[in-house]
This record gives structure tokens, C-alpha cells and sequence, in this order.
């Protein structure tokens, strides 16, 4: 079967570095996507990675390692906007992207 | 950036009338446009795919009849939930995909579907 792991809650502190992090088991395999998720709203895009290594964008990092089947997704200086799901996503053939259940982040003041 | 629209946001429906959903993709072409459905805390399950002119390709477990999907034109794809019961209420959000876009996915802002 095909699936993606993450941790189910993440709880950090205003300010901080937070690391969450993926495994995935697909049939196929052309990236790694991350999505963010408010309460009621719909999912925006961060990152893809297709190639092994760091992507940065600003305060958001995501890294892949497709031969460990890994990816995290790093945010630094965290914002109590950063309060949010997160979701991980393989785009596992040309049309197809499944996604992990999703990663909720607390941020503590 | 690309912008997806979908209406209506909220709908309220008794069971056994039929809903549907509009997906609009507003500044760009969609060739294929995706419908997933999510209840509460749970991730986006992915329900079918639809490329413009041709029918959708449904995931397992999903009822082709019951939910019924039309991607008429590169701007609009529609759902329609036929025959609507109290287990069909969730969050469905729609998502598109260009030719300019093909790693990246554009979602609109779901629709909460709520059959009594």
C-alpha cells in the first residue's frame, strides 16, 4: 500500500525552530510537496522538493532524502500565525498527489 | 498567483436532494482538476481527478453514481452529490493544476456540506 507518515501533534514556543518530519512508503515517486492548513480554510502550498537536499523559502525550509524516503519541514522563528496543520504530500505519478494525515502545531507564547 | 474559487461555501441540505459544488479556477487554465473531501482533524482524501473533456478517473471506494463529477471547460469543474445523506457531510475542497503548474497544486476554499 502507499503512505506517508508524520507526527499527528507538534507543540513549540514563539520564536522557536520547529522540525517536522515525513517518511513515506509510495509506488511511485516524482516529489515531496508540503501544504499549510488554517482551521476552516484550504490548504496553501509551501515547498517541493524533487531532489535531495535543503529548499528555503524565507522562514520556511523543507528537506529531502529520497533514498531514506524522508522529508522534514523546518520553520524558524515561529508566529503564532505559524498555528496551523501541515501536511505532507507525494505526487506519486504524473496526475496523482496523496497526502500524509497532517501535522497540528501548537504555538505557546 | 493562481486563484480557485468553489461555491457555495456553506450548504445545508436534507437527505436524498442532490448538491452541487462549482470549482472555478479564475486567472488560469486548469487541465485537471482534483475533488477531496475531509472531515474534521482528519487529511485531504482524494475522491476523483478530472482532466477537461474527458471523464474523471475515480479513487477506490468512491461511488462514480453518487458522486457525480463534469469538467466542461478549463475554468470549471462541478460535483454533484446525488441522493445526499447524513454520512456525506464533510468538507469538500477542490484543487487545480495547469500546464504551468504541474508540481504544484492550487486549492479553493471548500465547500462545508451539511445533510440533515
Amino acid at each position: 500500500g502507499q503512505s506517508l507518515e508524520q507526527p499527528s501533534e507538534v507543540t513549540a514556543v514563539e520564536g522557536a525552530i520547529v522540525q517536522i518530519n515525513c517518511t513515506y512508503q509510495t509506488s511511485g515517486f516524482y516529489g515531496l510537496s508540503w501544504y499549510q492548513q488554517h482551521d476552516g480554510g484550504a490548504p496553501t502550498f509551501l515547498s517541493y522538493n524533487a531532489l535531495d537536499g535543503l529548499e528555503e523559502t524565507g522562514r520556511f525550509s523543507s528537506f529531502l532524502s529520497r533514498s531514506d524516503s524522508y522529508g522534514y519541514l523546518l520553520l524558524q522563528e515561529l508566529q503564532m500565525k505559524d498555528s496551523a496543520s501541515y501536511f505532507c504530500a507525494v505526487r506519486s505519478s504524473a496526475s496523482k498527489i496523496i497526502f500524509g494525515s497532517g501535522t497540528r502545531l501548537s504555538i505557546r507564547p | 498567483g493562481a486563484v480557485v474559487s468553489q461555491h457555495p461555501s456553506r450548504v445545508i441540505c436534507k437527505s436524498g436532494t442532490s448538491v452541487k459544488i462549482e470549482c472555478r479556477s479564475l486567472d488560469f487554465q486548469a487541465t485537471t482538476m482534483f475533488w477531496y473531501r475531509q472531515f474534521p482533524k482528519q487529511s485531504l482524501m482524494l475522491m476523483a481527478t478530472s482532466n477537461e473533456g474527458s471523464k474523471a478517473t475515480y479513487e477506490q471506494g468512491v461511488e462514480k453514481d453518487k458522486f457525480l463529477i463534469n469538467h466542461a471547460s478549463l475554468t470549471l469543474s462541478t460535483l454533484t452529490v446525488t441522493s445526499a445523506h447524513p454520512e456525506d457531510s464533510s468538507f469538500y475542497i477542490c484543487s487545480a493544476r495547469g500546464l504551468d503548474s504541474i508540481n504544484e497544486q492550487f486549492f479553493g476554499p471548500g465547500t462545508r456540506l451539511t445533510v440533515l
